[in-house]
């Protein structure tokens, strides 16, 4: 079956724009988890959403990323003002019952 | 706070031969959950093998075993009879008990592997 994809595989942004990340989880997973790898910082996690509930943003290095995840399913990862240390991929995973996590590809942001 | 070593950055392993990838990690809780992924070059994180920390006897997923000591708090990777396409980096990972809230991973620094024909 299809696997976590993510959009777009590679963004180059200037500093000081918008940028939107997309995951679409393994249909019926009720978890997605978004992280991020860094070479300075290994692999950090950033926010986490299950079913209705509220999400745990306990990851989120700055009030200038932000997450919302529509209808239990598609997840957009949002950060505003980029700074040249936001780059990094950004990996989301989907999990069906939060053990095991399937990670998508990733998302490599280049901020210039 | 969970935390997880692996003191290895870098391994070079025969093909054929087996080879132990090293992962301690420090934790207060008494139920958790490690996890071992795979990192090829593409970039994928590939789900490995998991052991729960009540789990009695070592996990096992075909050449892939886990050699958890719960003592030492250690659970070390064991590939058997390596492959070219094993050359990645392989990450150990933790996740909070149930109820913890949510489970996101906490992982190691990451130990390169390389097979060497």
């Amino acid at each position: 079956g299809a696997g976590v994809s993510q959009s777009p595989s590679n963004k180059v942004t200037e500093k000081g724009k918008d940028v939107e990340l997309r995951c679409d989880p393994i249909s019926g997973h009720t978890a997605l988890y978004w992280y991020r790898q860094s070479l300075g910082q290994g692999l950090e996690f950033l926010i986490y959403f299950q079913g209705n509930s509220a999400p745990d943003k306990s990851g989120l290095p700055s009030d200038r990323f932000s997450a919302e995840r529509t209808g239990g399913s598609v997840s957009t990862l949002t950060i505003q003002r980029t700074q040249q240390e936001d780059s990094a991929v950004y990996l989301c995973a989907s999990s069906p019952a939060g053990l095991e996590q399937y990670f998508g590809p990733g998302t490599r942001l280049t901020v210039t | 706070a969970q935390k997880i070593t692996q003191t290895q950055p870098g391994m070079f392993v025969q093909e054929k031969e087996a080879v132990t990838l090293d992962c301690t990690y420090d934790t207060s809780d008494q139920s958790y959950g490690l996890f071992w992924y795979k990192q090829p070059s593409s970039g994928e994180m590939i789900f490995l093998i998991y052991q729960g920390s009540y789990d009695e006897q070592n996990a096992t997923e075909g050449r892939y075993s886990l050699n958890f000591q719960k003592a030492r708090k250690s659970a070390n990777l064991v590939i058997s009879a390596s492959q070219l396409g094993d050359s990645a980096m392989y990450f150990c990972a933790m996740i909070p008990p149930k109820g913890a809230g949510s489970y996101q991973l906490t992982f190691g620094k990451g130990t390169k592997l390389s097979v060497i024909p």
